[in-house]
């Protein structure tokens, strides 16, 4: 059973960076085709795809935000981390970690995300 | 904006079919995968690559594609099917992710 749980600050300051960590367990993420990937979604709004960390280290940020995240892996704790500098107000939601899957079958890509964790809150106030 | 477009709303009359659109150039490239949300909770996966349900899915829930447009069906909706829907793919440029924004399904 694959389970992904999010941890981190529930209140953060402007300007201050934001680290959140997504502990998993059920997979491992040095096995191909495996990825973890971070997915935002503020109060009453839509989801919003920030990043995703593969197997071989491969990482792939959202265009509009690249500048100010990064992710990295820790395979030997089971751990995928994402720090988000210089936080605003708009950055307030709910962030989810989730386990992807990538694939190829006769040349087409397939991708997923499957399961989630149950997301933590975040807000940025003074 | 996002990159693939959903219809804000829809709604369906208990027991009858129901189809969310998802609209966007990298469909024309790459499969969408589609997740319901209900309130107060994590997306959960209902559909991926050209038309596969996860375990537990029921099969009422299918995918298809055509063109620049990725679709779910909810045949005979349920009341249960009562949530957002939003679909997920690659970006125009293939190097990262994008939703949908986000499709609400009222079960009548």
């Amino acid at each position: 059973q694959i389970t992904l749980k999010e941890s981190g600050p529930t209140l953060v300051k402007p300007t201050q960076t934001l680290t959140l960590t997504c502990t998993f367990s059920g997979f491992s993420l040095s096995t191909s085709g495996v990825g973890v990937g971070w997915i935002r979604q503020p109060p009453g709004k839509a989801l919003e795809w920030l990043a995703l960390i593969y197997w071989n280290d491969d990482k792939r940020y959202s265009p509009s935000l690249k500048s100010r995240l990064t992710i990295t892996k820790d395979t030997s704790k089971n751990q995928v981390v994402l720090t988000m500098t210089n936080m605003d107000p708009v950055d307030t939601a709910t962030y989810y970690c989730a386990h992807g899957i990538i694939t190829m079958v006769r040349g087409v890509i397939f991708h997923w995300f499957d399961p989630w964790g149950q997301g933590t809150l975040v807000t940025v106030s003074s | 904006s996002s990159e693939l477009t959903q219809d804000p709303a829809v709604s369906v009359a208990l027991g009858q079919t129901v189809r969310i659109t998802c609209q966007g150039d990298s469909l024309r490239s790459y499969y969408a995968s589609w997740y319901q949300q209900k309130p107060g909770q994590a997306p959960v996966l209902v559909i991926y690559g050209k038309n596969n349900r996860p375990s537990g899915i029921p099969d009422r829930f299918s995918g298809s594609s055509s063109g620049n447009t990725a679709s779910l069906t909810i045949t005979g909706a349920q009341a249960e099917d009562e949530a957002d829907y939003y679909c997920n793919s690659r970006d125009s440029s293939g190097n990262s992710w994008v939703f949908g924004g986000g499709t609400k399904l009222t079960v009548l």
